[in-house]
């Protein structure tokens, strides 16, 4: 399988701890976007990466989120401190063309309870 | 006001009609749009992207887009039950970039 993938599928936690969540990219493909989807909303952005530089991260983004890309090769997205209103499903999209296209991965649920 | 707008639904067609799905942006400076679709549970999936005014083709799906009316819309014709999923409008701000702000997406159903 040659997609975007993401790990893990699924994750509970309990309030108040880290959380952790890994996207692999399509190989070819240089720009890496993060974003967070809830029940009956679109995926909202979170932030972006071109190769291993973070070039953009949402004003809504609380400091308990960062992300990194080392390398310019997958991504993690950490979440401390969880608190309840973190339960969403995360996304990871990658793209190459320069007009942008995204391809998604399966994505992460995460539940904090 | 959301940045993307699009009539929630559900919008209901018989299978073999014609499905139109329209979304409207409020940014001028988006310059590319994407249709997403995404079924119960899964991750979306992209259809269609259009960039010049105008409509383009894509099997059964039709991408129009008039940016003087900031309106984007896709046409599905000879809908099938298999169309039957939640259709995302997204726009981004220029080429060689960045993110994609998304509608909260439209749910279809196409009855058999």
């Amino acid at each position: 399988d040659t997609g975007v993938s993401q790990d893990p599928r699924h994750k509970i936690t309990k309030r108040g701890q880290n959380v952790t969540f890994r996207c692999d990219p399509i190989s070819e493909h240089n720009r890496l976007y993060w974003y967070r989807q809830t029940l009956g909303q679109g995926p909202e952005f979170l932030t972006y990466f071109q190769n291993e530089a973070q070039l953009e991260k949402s004003r809504l983004l609380s400091d308990r989120f960062s992300a990194e890309r080392p390398k310019g090769s997958f991504s993690t997205l950490e979440i401390q401190r969880t608190e309840q209103g973190d339960s969403a499903m995360y996304l990871c999209a990658s793209s190459y063309s320069p007009a942008g296209e995204q391809f998604f991965g399966p994505g992460t649920r995460l539940t904090v309870l | 006001q959301k940045e993307v707008e699009q009539n929630s639904g559900p919008l209901s067609v018989p299978e073999g009609a014609i499905a139109s799905l329209n979304c409207t942006y409020s940014d001028r400076g988006s310059q590319s749009f994407f249709w997403y679709r995404q079924y119960s549970g899964k991750s979306p999936e992209l259809i269609m992207f259009i960039y010049s005014n105008g409509d383009k083709e894509d099997g059964r799906f039709t991408a129009q887009l008039n940016k003087a009316s900031q309106y984007v819309s896709l046409l599905i014709r000879d809908s099938q039950p298999s169309d039957s999923a939640t259709y995302l409008c997204a726009a981004g701000p220029y080429t060689n970039a960045g993110k994609s702000t998304f509608g909260d997406g439209t749910t279809l159903t196409v009855k058999p």
